[in-house]
């Protein structure tokens, strides 16, 4: 059965101050890897999928990266409207499999 | 491009009572589509998927059923409601296998049953 464990379960940060999210993960097969943004009250919106390990995507403060067994998301110079959750997800074809989230909070 | 429409965006409902949330997908054809569901503090579980009308695959046993009437169209209900039903319902759609596994989410229909 896959399973995707999220870490930190929250995070607080200063404008400006750089950190990473971790996203383990166990699969049969991976076929995927994505990462999500969520704000309160709102459907997740997708960022990024990630295929094989040495993968990388960007999108302006954001970089995912994936290994064997996990990814991160680094967060570069984060500004007070990067606070959400990240949600990672894992499988793809029909089904996705989803870590609890990391909740970000940048403060000015 | 393609959207999606998913209401009502809030509900309150007794205990016993029925339950019927509407989902709708605009700018593609044939996709996949989802219901979700999130509890506090709790990853999205995935309820109920299709991949065509009329073809409906459920993950989790429980009072709740789905239906796809038409293509683009995805109903989430239930006949009586139970407090353990509340919670934040997503629906989402992907486009066809195999495609590339993204899934794309509807805004949420927050369910709470009293």
């Amino acid at each position: 059965e896959d399973q995707v464990t999220q870490s930190p379960e929250a995070l607080r940060l200063q404008e400006g101050e750089s950190s990473s999210l971790n996203c383990s993960y166990t699969v049969s097969g991976l076929r995927g890897l994505f990462w999500y943004r969520q704000d309160p009250g709102k459907g997740p919106e997708f960022l990024f999928t990630l295929y094989s390990a040495g993968e990388e995507k960007e999108k302006e403060r954001l970089k995912a990266t994936l290994t064997k067994k996990e990814s991160f998301l680094h967060i570069t110079a984060p500004k007070p409207e990067d606070s959400a959750t990240y949600l990672c997800a894992v499988g793809g074809f029909q089904k996705l499999v989803f870590g609890t989230g990391t909740r970000l909070l940048v403060s000015p | 491009s393609q959207t999606i429409h998913q209401w009502p965006a809030t509900l309150v409902q007794p205990v016993g009572s029925p339950l019927s949330l509407e989902c709708t997908v605009e700018g593609t054809s044939n996709p996949n589509l989802y219901w979700y569901r999130q509890a506090a503090g709790r990853g999205l579980q995935l309820l109920f998927y299709s991949v065509g009308i009329g073809q409906i695959s459920s993950e989790v046993p429980q009072n709740l059923s789905a239906s796809r009437p038409q293509d683009r169209q995805f109903i989430l209900s239930s006949k009586k409601l139970l407090l353990s039903d509340s919670g934040f319902y997503l629906c989402a759609w992907s486009v066809a296998t195999p495609g590339t596994g993204e899934l794309f989410f509807g805004e949420g229909s927050r369910l709470t049953v009293l």
